[in-house]
Formats: C-alpha cells, sequence, structure tokens
C-alpha cells in the first residue's frame, strides 16, 4: 500500500511566523502536490513537482513556496503566516497506475 | 477551463443504494475517480475507471460511466453508517499535464 505522511496533524501558528508543513511517501513516485481544502471551495492546487528540485505552480500559489530536494519528500512553505491562510492542507502523491493520487491525511492549519 | 461538477448533499437510510452523480465537461479524460472523505481525514482512492469502459463493479461499488452525456456515478449497495462521507469526483487528461480536475464533493449522509 502507498504511505504518505505528513508532519503535523494539527498546527496553530501566529500571523508573520514561517511555517513548514512536510510530507513523505514511500512508493518512489516522482509527482507530489499540495492542496488546499476550504468548505465551499473543494480541493485547490497550490503547487506539484514532477521530479526533485522540479516545481510548479498551480491555481493559487501566492503565499506559498514549495522545496522537493529529495524524491520522497516534499515541503510546502508559508513564507509569513496569514490568518486567510487558516485551511486543511493535504499533500498528495501519484502513481502512474492510472494517474492516480494517493492523500496523507492532511494538516489543519490555524494561523492567529 | 474544464469543469467537474457534483450535487452536494444525499440522505439515504440505511440498507438502500445510494447514488451519487458527477458531470465534467473535458471530453478528453483518460481516467475518471472517486475518492472519499471521512472528517478530518486525506483522502482516500475509493476507485477509478478508464474513460473507454463504460461500468466497473467492485464489490459494493459500481461505477457508470456515460462518455457521451459526460456523467459519471458512483452506487453503493446496503449502505451503511461507516459510508457517512464526503465522495468526490475528479478527472484526469493528458491536456492539463494529468493534473485532477476535482468536483466539490457530496457530502451522504446514511440515517439508521
Amino acid at each position: 500500500d502507498v504511505k504518505v505522511t505528513q508532519s503535523s496533524r494539527y498546527l496553530v501558528k501566529r500571523t508573520g511566523e514561517k511555517v513548514f508543513l512536510e510530507c513523505v511517501q514511500d512508493m518512489d513516485h516522482e509527482n507530489m502536490f499540495w492542496y488546499r481544502q476550504d468548505p465551499g471551495l473543494g480541493l485547490r492546487l497550490i503547487y506539484f513537482s514532477y521530479d526533485v528540485k522540479m516545481k510548479e505552480k498551480g491555481d493559487i500559489p501566492e503565499g506559498y513556496s514549495v522545496s522537493r530536494e529529495k524524491k520522497e519528500r516534499f515541503s510546502l512553505i508559508l513564507e509569513s503566516a496569514s490568518t486567510n491562510q487558516t485551511s486543511m492542507y493535504l499533500c498528495a502523491s501519484r502513481s502512474p497506475v492510472a494517474n492516480t493520487q494517493y492523500f496523507g491525511p492532511g494538516t489543519r492549519l490555524t494561523v492567529l | 477551463g474544464e469543469d467537474v461538477e457534483q450535487s452536494l448533499f444525499l440522505s439515504v437510510r440505511e440498507g438502500d443504494s445510494s447514488v451519487i452523480n458527477c458531470t465534467y465537461t473535458d471530453s478528453s479524460s483518460t481516467y475518471l475517480y472517486w475518492y472519499k472523505q471521512e472528517p478530518g481525514a486525506g483522502l482516500q482512492l475509493l476507485t477509478y475507471i478508464f474513460s473507454n469502459m463504460d461500468m466497473k463493479q467492485d464489490q459494493r461499488l459500481t461505477v457508470l460511466l456515460n462518455k457521451k452525456d459526460k456523467h459519471l456515478s458512483l452506487r453503493i449497495a446496503d449502505t451503511q453508517t461507516g459510508d457517512s462521507a464526503i465522495y468526490f469526483c475528479a478527472e484526469s487528461s493528458a491536456g492539463n499535464n494529468r493534473k485532477l480536475i476535482w468536483g466539490l464533493g457530496t457530502s451522504l449522509a446514511v440515517n439508521p
């Protein structure tokens, strides 16, 4: 079974703090994704990475950056957290089989 | 841009069948997916169907695809309270770098 883990289930940060969310997958997948999920807005793609050190902006990249130094790890960085970044953050890893994405358990981030 | 639509809510009685519907606009879809999200958790891949198929069955789950009408459905037989969750429909095509286009999710409530 594919395993995708995220560094924290719940996180509370203050406005202006730098926040790191980490995601690790154990299936040697090349492609990884970061989404945020908000009520009524569904899943929105922030960034994705199609290989080590390769990244591409998704639909809502403003206020975020990413890092992919190793194949198994994809980090989402909030350079200066703001209250409108309070959300559920979901990481996914893509299998080449039917292009299926496998998700981590999510990190619920609250920015005060 | 491409779009995936689902009704937001569905309520059924325990033991009945549930049918969750989805429509999409991308005529070059290659795969279509159903994911399940339980409260506070990540998304779990339930099943997927290749666009040249019209039906796929997996235990209590039946997926029907009408490619002409761009309509996808998920039928859950003998619905149980443990099936209460949000169900997301998604599609991918080679044309959008194989990113997934997501519906907003259908919240299924199963009443005893």
